[in-house]
């Protein structure tokens, strides 16, 4: 099984901040790597998949690099409703796996 | 634009079965899509438990696959979860999304506590 590191384990921004936040796996995945976001009491929402494509309806600010063990999504300005955890995703090894997450607090 | 309902008892009983429905509406199960499973202990990260497909194709999360069935119900639009002898740590929100490797719509998840 392949494991996802994440970090950091939070990331406390001001609004407008750009962040960027990583995920290294325990091999490589290719280019295999997904983002969702995820805020309290919500589902996971898919941001990136094939490590740098967004999915469907997401905003120009987020943005997905990297390939093989090490990966980034980077929010290019911060908006309020950026703030929520961020978990990362490997689908080239079965059972897919994700990251612990990261949480991007408000400063 | 496809919808996912989940429903089940949100208690089981320790050494029981869990057992969950995930409702499809907006679109048919039978499409190209795969089915999944997926679950949150509450304050903690996702996990994978299992997939499907209409054909009855599954995989399986190996750390539970002794204790998982998945199974799809073409007639209604839906597919199902059992996961048997239950512990507390069991005890998660429970998801059902559609995709294989990525899961691009969710349900709204369920709670289901394992506990006497």
């Amino acid at each position: 099984e392949i494991v996802l590191t994440q970090s950091p384990a939070t990331l406390s921004l001001s609004p407008g901040e750009r962040a960027t936040l990583s995920c290294r796996a325990s091999q490589s995945v290719s280019s295999y790597l997904a983002w969702y976001q995820q805020k309290p009491g919500q589902t996971p929402r898919l941001l990136i998949y094939d490590a740098s494509n967004r999915a469907t309806g997401i905003p120009a600010r987020f943005s997905g690099s990297g390939s093989g063990t090490d990966f980034a999504l980077t929010i290019s300005s911060l908006e309020p409703e950026d703030f929520a955890v961020y978990y990362c995703q490997q689908r080239y090894n079965w059972p897919p796996t994700f990251g612990q997450g990261t949480k991007v607090e408000i400063k | 634009q496809e919808q996912l309902q989940e429903s089940g008892p949100g208690l089981v009983t320790p050494s029981g079965t869990l057992s969950l429905t995930c409702a499809v509406s907006g679109g048919s199960i039978s499409s190209s899509h795969w089915w999944t499973w997926v679950r949150q202990p509450p304050g903690k990260g996702l996990e994978w438990i299992g997939e499907i497909y209409h054909s009855g194709s599954t995989n399986y999360n190996p750390s539970l696959e002794s204790r998982l069935t998945i199974s799809v119900d073409k007639s209604k639009n839906q597919f199902s979860l059992k996961l048997r002898s239950v512990t507390a740590a069991d005890t998660a929100v429970y998801y059902c999304a559609r995709g294989r490797g990525w899961f691009d719509f969710w349900g709204q998840g369920t709670l289901v506590t394992v506990s006497s």
